[in-house]
């Protein structure tokens, strides 16, 4: 069975400040794809980024990357410069085929001014 | 206009009775989801369809039914609510015809309330 595991219920960091939120995961699978997804206050679900396993690039989009590593099977999100507006839950979450998302348990992210 | 749309957004209810959570798209995916929120579990799959002719069950689909009335449209029913299904529902969809296959888009969730 795929597992993910986010071990940091609770994270904060100053405005402007680096921050990285944890995340494991385990599947028997050799191609499958990792999220992150943040949920505001709002609840919406939102993508903020994804990475291919066959890809041994990190993924990047703008102020938030990813360390990828797969022997280790896990799956770092960095923030940088983080910004008020990035105070959220966030969930990593793993799939293979187009079956189902496995979710962790997520990470509250505060931001403080 | 949002690409993924639920309604009702919210909804209280009584015990033992029937509700219908309604999600539309207009993404032009095929594939659509039903999850289920509650605190300190993330997301967990109710039932998943991949076209109109296909549903299948998630992990917790005991309770839930679904309806796939159209391409852009999927439908979780609670038969019988009952308060422990209390929780934050999610639709979401994905497209099977592009490289980018496995993303998932989400809906805005619906907070059911079973008293």
């Amino acid at each position: 069975a795929q597992t993910v595991t986010q071990s940091q219920p609770e994270m904060s960091v100053q405005e402007a400040e680096t921050v990285t939120l944890s995340c494991t995961y385990d599947t028997s699978e050799s191609d499958y794809y990792l999220f992150w997804y943040k949920q505001p206050p709002s609840r919406q679900m939102i993508l903020v980024i994804r990475q291919e396993a066959y890809k041994q690039q990190n993924a990047t989009e703008n102020r938030f990357s990813v360390n990828f590593q797969k022997a280790a099977k896990s799956f770092s999100l960095k923030i940088s410069d983080s910004q008020l507006g990035d105070a959220a839950m966030y969930f990593c979450a793993l799939t293979q085929g187009a079956q189902k998302l496995v979710f962790g348990q997520g990470t509250r992210l505060t931001i403080n001014p | 206009d949002a690409d993924v749309t639920q309604t009702p957004r919210n909804r209280i209810t009584k015990t033992g009775k029937r509700i219908m959570l309604e999600c539309s798209q207009t993404k032009g995916h095929d594939r659509m989801y039903w999850y289920r929120q509650d605190p300190g579990l993330g997301l967990r799959l109710i039932y998943y369809s991949f076209d109109v002719k296909d549903i299948n069950k998630g992990e917790i689909s005991d309770g839930y039914s679904v309806s796939r009335q159209a391409q852009a449209k999927f439908s979780l029913s609670l038969e019988s609510a009952i308060p422990n299904q209390t929780a934050l529902y999610f639709c979401a969809t994905s497209d099977s015809g592009t490289g980018i296959s496995d993303t998932q888009y989400f809906g805005p969730g619906t907070r059911l309330t079973v008293l």
